[in-house]
């Protein structure tokens, strides 16, 4: 079946430093893929998303380009900011998203000032 | 503001009695889902339902069930089976506009149950 891998957590990061966070999937056909973003007590919220091979999405200074030859997809972003600490979601949708999504465990991510 | 509503956002409840989550959305959406989260298990899905009055398990049914009578609302029961009902639950939707993978969740309900 379909899976999704993320790096473990947490990661700690000062302010204005460099992130990747890892995300491998396992999946029949195409995927599309998605980064989702929770804060803390609150529900999740779409990041980014890619639908087809060497796609890149990107909001919000994080971006994550589809790479079907690794079956990855990673998100980075060049500067973090406190307020960019969450827990962050890798997910894809292989059935065409009516059936729900696959999840990664989440990545809890904490930036200090 | 369109979006999703879920009540009440903390609920206690005493072993073996049932308890209904509610979750209401006003985006015009045909699909709605709910999941659970537990502390390092990520979301996992209970159950889905494309359109009214239909509706499909997800990967951890057991203990559980819904209803879709109006495309606006799908109540979760988590019954008196569910062996560990304490979790965080989270509603989301979605439709045919921006592909059914791009899902709006609701802000959860944390239910204790003791």
């Amino acid at each position: 079946g379909d899976s999704v891998t993320q790096m473990e957590g947490p990661v700690t990061l000062s302010e204005e430093a460099f992130l990747t966070i890892n995300c491998t999937y396992t999946a029949t056909g195409y995927p599309s893929l998605f980064w989702y973003v929770q804060y803390p007590g609150e529900g999740l919220q779409l990041l980014l998303k890619a639908t087809k091979a060497d796609d890149k999405g990107s909001n919000k200074g994080f971006e994550a380009t589809y790479r079907k030859e690794t079956t990855s997809f990673h998100l980075e972003k060049g500067s973090v900011q406190v307020s960019d600490s969450a827990v962050y979601f890798c997910a894809l949708d292989s059935g065409g998203g009516a059936d729900g999504l696959t999840f990664g465990k989440g990545t809890h991510l904490i930036i200090q000032p | 503001d369109g979006g999703i509503t879920q009540s009440p956002k903390y609920l206690f409840r005493k072993e073996g009695q049932n308890v209904t989550l509610s979750c209401e959305q006003n985006l015009n959406h045909d699909a709605m889902y709910w999941y659970r989260q537990d502390p390092g298990q990520g979301l996992r899905l209970i159950y889905y339902s494309q359109i009214v009055n239909d509706f499909q398990k997800g990967d951890i049914a057991e203990g559980y069930s819904v209803s879709r009578e109006k495309k606006e609302s799908f109540p979760l029961t988590v019954t008196s089976a569910q062996k560990n009902p304490t979790a965080f639950y989270l509603c989301a939707s979605s439709g045919w506009g921006q592909g059914f993978g791009e899902q709006y969740f609701g802000p959860g309900t944390r239910l204790t149950v003791t």
